[in-house]
């Protein structure tokens, strides 16, 4: 089955520092990918829409210049936290789905949880 | 805007007994796909059934099926024959092109 590989697991850093995620594809070409932040018991809010070779769409809210994607290739797509605040700690979260599947089912990684001290 | 409203916060279920999460979402497409999705402890988040709107035959997946509605915009999880490995934050999902919407969740508990 598709598989998607999510790293760090887990990171702590300091306020100020930069953090950066990565969603890799294992098995598949993913020309889109979504990364979503969950707060404790809540549901998933999806950030932005990675697209491969163009700009992220950003959802209202999500200031895109602290929260810098890329996707420069059709199996990795990376989210930089940008001068992390403790307010940044979370659960971040990415999905892909496979190119030339219309509507496939999203495979997700398995999470990172950033603490930000 | 697509919404998707998942209208119980949390439910608890009896070992082996039938459970039903609910779910409603409104819409103006006509071509979308729904998900239900279970996210443990481990908050890996775990496909569990998918419904494509234009099939009016109702998916089910072993122990897990749905009884979607398409006019009413319902799309409702049945969990039969209910395990303890069953408990989870379940969310239900909507998909139409690239928009992917999650419901609030529902916490499932299974007492044994």
């Amino acid at each position: 089955g598709a598989v998607v590989s999510q790293h760090p697991s887990r990171v702590i850093c300091k306020s100020g520092t930069s953090v950066k995620i990565e969603c890799r594809s294992l098995d598949f070409q993913a020309t889109t990918m979504f990364w979503y932040r969950q707060f404790p018991k809540q549901s998933l809010m999806l950030m932005a829409t990675s697209n491969e070779g163009s700009k992220a769409t950003y959802e209202q809210g999500v200031e895109k210049d602290k929260f810098l994607i890329n996707h420069a290739s059709l199996t990795l797509s990376t989210l930089t936290v940008t001068s992390a605040h403790p307010e940044d700690s979370s659960f971040y979260i990415c999905s892909a789905i496979r190119t030339g599947w219309a509507n496939s089912p999203l495979h997700f990684g398995n999470g990172t949880r950033l603490t930000v001290t | 805007a697509q919404t998707v409203t998942q209208s119980q916060p949390e439910m608890s279920v009896q070992e082996a007994e039938t459970v039903t999460l609910s779910c409603t979402y409104d819409t103006s497409e006509s071509d979308y796909y729904l998900f239900w999705y279970k996210q443990p402890p481990s908050r890996q988040m775990i496909l569990v059934i998918r419904q494509e709107a234009y099939k009016q035959q109702n998916a089910t997946e072993n122990r897990f099926s749905v009884n979607f509605q398409k006019a009413a915009k319902s799309f409702s999880l049945k969990i039969s024959d209910s395990q303890l490995g069953d408990a989870a934050m379940y969310f239900c999902a909507y998909l139409a092109g690239n928009m992917l919407t999650f419901g609030g969740g529902t916490r499932l508990m299974v007492k044994p």
